[in-house]
């Protein structure tokens, strides 16, 4: 049982750069979010979804982009790396149908643009 | 607006012993979701218990309980029976049922267990 799975662990961007974090769940989750965690912040929302084709903003969403095409997979694009983007990325999901459902979190994506 | 506060950025406690970690919150919201997390220090995010505001008994779940005070706005995280393994970064989060989708997280509490 997979979970949450993100891809890759670690990377390294020079300023300008672009990439894309990948995360893919396996749980039928229609919700799916990237969040990012930065030191003495606790974690901020970048972009969620509910559902293929339907996403929204978050707290922090300048600079991300993102897409849902499937219930499984979730990606964030970065199209032009900045030094303010170094951070640890998760990507969390949840059952959306249940009110008391928890966040499930990949292992993060340690990401630094230098 | 939505807060969540943490304001103990690290704590210690012996092994075997009880330790409290402090989460307040802010809402005007009369329905809402609180969460703790654990974060060891390999990276993940690891859910440990959930209140909801309309539970009239405070959650527990194992060596984990949550002391929820909801005219305080208070929702702190109790680990009975300390072990080293539970040695990591703890947040609490809250979710608003007003937002529909967003959780809001604390600054964390470093917990360290000495032997």
């Amino acid at each position: 049982n997979a979970g949450v799975t993100q891809t890759p662990k670690f990377q390294v961007l020079k300023t300008g750069q672009s990439m894309t974090l990948q995360c893919a769940q396996d749980m039928n989750h229609e919700y799916m979010s990237w969040y990012r965690q930065d030191p003495g912040m606790g974690l901020r929302l970048i972009h969620y979804s509910v559902g293929a084709g339907i996403t929204d903003q978050g707290e922090v969403p300048n600079g991300y982009n993102v897409s849902r095409s499937t219930t499984e997979d979730f990606p964030l694009r970065l199209l032009s790396a900045a030094p303010s983007q170094t951070s640890v990325y998760f990507c969390a999901s949840r059952y959306y149908g249940d009110y008391n459902s928890p966040l499930h979190f990949g292992n993060g994506t340690r990401l630094t643009v230098t | 607006a939505q807060k969540i506060t943490q304001t103990q950025p690290g704590m210690f406690v012996q092994e075997k012993e009880a330790v409290t970690l402090d989460c307040t919150y802010d809402t005007s919201d009369q329905s809402y979701g609180l969460f703790w997390y654990k974060q060891p220090s390999s990276g993940e995010m690891i859910f440990l218990i959930y209140q909801g505001s309309y539970d009239e008994q405070n959650a527990t779940e194992g060596r984990y309980s949550l002391n929820f005070q909801k005219a305080r706005k208070s929702a702190n995280l109790v680990i009975s029976a300390s072990q080293l393994g539970d040695s990591a970064m703890y947040f609490c989060a809250m979710r608003p049922s007003n937002t529909g989708n967003q959780f809001y997280f604390g600054t964390g509490t470093s917990l360290t267990v000495i032997p």
